[in-house]
């Protein structure tokens, strides 16, 4: 079955730095791949996602890149400020049943300090 | 407001005493799941629906029991609960179209079973 690593599993940047977290994913059939922000007592909030015919997108200072040969993806957030702190999950994902699937890595604590 | 509404939201109980933690969401989704998510091991699946009165089971399904019978409600069920049931627990709901939708999450629940 699918299985997502996901690394580092805690960063800490200042405030203004670039974070990046990279994930990689083990079933080649996987198509869809999500980042997910959870924030203290939150549920994970959908902040972008990739589908596998684009390399890359964007959303103001996030963006994910994505490569299909070595299946691996991967969160940029520039410009961090206080409130990008959270854990940030990624998952991969394949149609299977009607459905898709989600399977998750184990997360990223991102600490962004002032 | 879209929103996916759990209940309770911390719980502390023995073991073997029964619980269920409510679910409910207004967005009209077919699809709807449970995760729990422990340290290091992200958010794992335990049950899924598909719609009413379908259901199945997730990656780590045992010591768990769901039912479907309204389309906004999706129950978790933990007939005797263990210490290793201690978790952090996310319902989420999606569109079951035949594509990668993404999925709203619950703010999650916190049982801890003595």
């Amino acid at each position: 079955g699918e299985n997502v690593e996901q690394h580092p599993s805690t960063l800490s940047v200042q405030e203004g730095d670039s974070a990046v977290i990279k994930c990689t994913y083990s079933d080649s059939a996987s198509n869809y791949f999500p980042w997910y922000k959870q924030e203290l007592g939150k549920g994970p909030q959908l902040i972008i996602d990739i589908r596998s015919n684009v390399g890359e997108k964007k959303d103001q200072r996030i963006a994910v890149t994505l490569n299909k040969t070595a299946k691996h993806f991967s969160l940029h957030i520039t410009e961090t400020q206080p409130e990008d702190s959270a854990v940030y999950f990624c998952a991969a994902s394949k149609i299977s049943g009607g459905y898709n699937k989600l399977i998750f890595g184990a997360g990223t604590r991102l600490a962004v300090h002032p | 407001e879209a929103q996916v509404t759990q209940n309770p939201r911390y719980l502390i109980t023995v073991t073997g005493k029964k619980l269920t933690v409510t679910c409910s969401q207004n967005m009209n989704h077919e699809y709807m799941s449970w995760y729990r998510q422990d340290p290091g091991l992200g958010l794992r699946q335990i049950y899924y629906s598909m719609n009413v009165e379908v259901t199945d089971k997730g990656d780590v399904p045992e010591g768990y029991k769901v039912s479907r019978k309204e389309k906004r409600n999706f129950p978790l069920i933990l007939e005797s609960p263990s210490p290793n049931q201690t978790s952090l627990y996310f319902c989420a709901s999606s569109w079951a179209e035949n594509s990668n939708q993404p999925q709203h999450f619950g703010d999650g629940t916190r049982l801890s079973i003595l």
